[in-house]
């Protein structure tokens, strides 16, 4: 089993959908949860992070974990075509390495 | 708003070859990583370096590949033998708190 596993996608959404990306993992050592955005051939962008269980919110962007299930979204409001970009969770125990998904290509359209 | 930076964004070179892959992290971190993503594929930890040391490194990171902070603003990868299969982005990233990692643009890494 993966040690984090993320749909490739590619989501395909019209302008002003709500946006919905997933990541599942299974080491419960898990504690801080990252979600990044990645433009074709550029580096990894840090939108959200997020410690434990629970909500949080930065403008139309929400981040929510879920440690029972081992599972964590990203809810993206009112997608806008500037969204349409991979979107990459990551997590770590509390040290340095980042362990990432394989990244969900999103594509919102006009 | 302060920003990692790569130099080169884009390095060709035979395969046998070193290379030194350059990165200045934001100026007031204090641990720097390097990741790398083969074209296609997920982003995978390399070494993270903190207090002039190594704090950890994946199997990746082999005896051909040695980091370096020369001085108090430049943080480098160098690969000493190149193999084909080394070519890829490049990600150097850095944090003052342990997990908000910040990434630079990248260095693009082709091994001929």
């Amino acid at each position: 089993q993966k040690e984090v596993e993320q749909d490739p996608g590619p989501l395909s959404v019209p302008e002003g959908a709500i946006v919905s990306l997933n990541c599942t993992y299974s080491n419960s050592a898990f504690q801080y949860f990252m979600w990044y955005r990645q433009y074709s051939r550029k580096g990894p962008e840090l939108l959200m992070y997020t410690y434990s269980s629970g909500n949080k919110e930065d403008g139309r962007f929400t981040a929510q974990v879920d440690k029972s299930s081992k599972y964590i979204s990203l809810f993206i409001r009112d997608s806008q075509p500037s969204d349409s970009a991979t979107y990459l969770c990551a997590m770590n125990t509390g040290f340095q390495k980042l362990v990432f998904g394989t990244g969900t290509r999103l594509l919102v359209s006009p | 708003e302060p920003e990692v930076t790569q130099t080169p964004s884009h390095q060709v070179t035979q395969m046998g070859q070193e290379v030194i892959l350059r990165c200045v992290p934001i100026s007031n971190h204090l641990y720097f990583y390097w990741y790398r993503q083969i074209l296609g594929q997920k982003v995978e930890f390399l070494v993270s370096f903190y207090n002039n040391e190594i704090s950890e490194k994946s199997e990746i990171f082999d005896d051909q590949f040695s980091v370096e902070r020369p001085d108090g603003s430049n943080f480098t990868l160098k690969i000493r033998s190149t193999k084909l299969e080394d070519s890829a982005m490049y990600f150097c990233a850095s944090s003052d708190q342990v997990n908000e990692q910040f990434f630079g643009p990248g260095t693009r890494l082709t091994v001929l």
